[in-house]
């Protein structure tokens, strides 16, 4: 599986957008971008996932560039309640484990 | 909701006991899988089982084995537990026939080998 580049931490205000970048430069034509979060003292969660065309759920967003480098996860109205870790992982299908980094601690604050 | 459960949130054993650790899944999941997490490693896969009585060793597997006897039901055993499995023990299970990898994951269990 391709390796993710995350920032370490982000701050976001409560009721704000959160914006995640990951970048995935080495990123194949078969393998997809999972975006996973992991609250404190919990197993991660499934967000969203993509492979080219940007994707949205009831959770957040993903947009992916054209040349699928780079991806941004959008949690449009962010609460305190989605403080978490947020892994970016490129997968294939047929993948088995998750590779997870170290992802980005993201932090909302009122 | 799909429900992964397992059964302990916090275990303490000491070395050289032999430890099992369980997992359930509600969703008629093909898939498995037993992660183990660490500061500064991230989450490393044990284990993993596609279907009943299949197994796959994972990029950790020593000193672990594991049982899939019932399609829900996913065991980790630890056969004779050291302090250096110390760590949170995290189950998963996967829809085989949709493709992707989403993997629903359970709250974890946090053991310690004394």
């Amino acid at each position: 599986d391709a390796k993710t580049t995350q920032p370490t931490s982000m701050d976001c205000a409560e009721g704000r957008a959160a914006n995640l970048p990951c970048n995935h430069s080495t990123i194949s034509g078969n393998e997809y971008v999972y975006w996973y979060r992991q609250i404190h003292s919990q197993g991660p969660q499934y967000i969203i996932h993509g492979l080219k065309n940007n994707e949205t759920n009831e959770m957040a967003s993903l947009i992916i560039t054209e040349d699928r480098k780079s991806s941004t996860l959008i949690l449009p109205h962010a609460t305190l309640r989605d403080t978490a870790v947020y892994y970016c992982i490129v997968s294939n299908q047929a993948g088995t484990a998750l590779i997870f980094g170290k992802g980005t601690t993201l932090s909302v604050s009122s | 909701d799909v429900k992964v459960t397992q059964s302990s949130r916090y275990l303490v054993k000491r070395t050289g006991e032999k430890v099992f650790l369980e997992c359930v899944q509600d969703m008629d999941h093909e898939n498995m899988f037993w992660y183990r997490q660490d500061p500064g490693l991230g989450l490393r896969l044990i284990y993993f089982s596609y279907d009943v009585k299949m197994k796959e060793k994972g990029d950790i597997p020593e000193g672990y084995s594991v049982s899939r006897e019932k399609k829900e039901r996913f065991s980790l055993i630890l056969e004779s537990a050291s302090t250096n499995q110390t760590s949170m023990y995290l189950c998963a299970s996967r829809l085989r026939e949709n493709g992707h990898n989403e993997q629903f994951f359970g709250p974890g269990t946090r053991l310690t080998v004394l």
